[in-house]
């Protein structure tokens, strides 16, 4: 079974509208972190938000925030005001505190490429 | 400061041919990770590194593939007798401290097309 499940391979946003990125992940660890990443066309991935399986509160940070649904087992993540600078590769990953190969180590989804429309 | 550099960052080798990608990664970063990503695909993990020990190579897709990391810094990903299907984009990351919520930082990546 997939980890990381990413089910929107491509997805639409208008210039200045909000946009969600779903995301669902499956472990059996109590204790994780999830995160995402955008990789635009130059390749390089960027780390834009985590969020812990233990934080009472959703992650914000500037016009990131997660929505995350412990029960469901969802993270997904909410891009407000869109910018065309936007429109790259978004990479939901995990990371299980009790792994037992190695420490540290991030499962990623296949991805949702976005393109914010201008 | 700098962040994590792969070198080259395009990489096209003929079937049967060797080749060997370099991480530098940040300075005094001690985790190192390398990743393969196929086109489409999110990265894949193939190593990891804890200083110069190698402490996990589960992901190697075969004994083709081998990684080394002999003073703890520069990371080197060989591929011998290279195949059409090695053909991705291998990414390296690096982190310190390592923890739950420590993000990896990532590299442009390195190319390599086999023909």
């Amino acid at each position: 079974a997939q980890k990381i499940t990413q089910t929107q391979p491509g997805m639409f946003v208008q210039e200045k509208e909000a946009v969600t990125l779903d995301c669902t992940y499956d472990t059996s660890d109590p204790s994780y972190g999830l995160f995402w990443y955008k990789q635009p066309s130059s390749g390089e991935m960027i780390f834009l938000i985590y969020q812990g399986s233990y934080d009472q509160q959703n992650a914000t940070e500037g016009r990131y925030s997660l929505n995350f649904q412990k029960a469901r087992k969802s993270a997904n993540l909410v891009i407000s005001a869109s910018q065309l600078g936007d429109s790259a590769m978004y990479f939901c990953a995990m990371r299980e505190a009790n792994y037992g190969g190695s420490q540290g180590n991030l499962i990623f989804g296949k991805g949702t490429k976005l393109s914010v429309k201008p | 400061g700098a962040g994590v550099s792969q070198s080259p960052r395009y990489k096209v080798a003929k079937r049967g041919q060797d080749v060997a990608l370099r991480c530098d990664p940040i300075s005094g970063h001690v985790s190192l990770f390398w990743y393969q990503q196929a086109l489409g695909q999110g990265p894949e993990f193939l190593t990891y590194f804890q200083n110069e020990a190698q402490l996990d190579k589960s992901g190697l897709p075969s004994d083709r593939f081998f990684a080394e990391r002999p003073e703890g810094s520069v990371s080197t990903l060989k591929i011998q007798r290279t195949q059409q299907e090695d053909s991705a984009v291998y990414l390296c990351a690096s982190s310190s401290p390592l923890g739950l919520g420590s993000p990896l930082h990532f590299g442009n990546g390195t190319r390599l097309t086999v023909t």
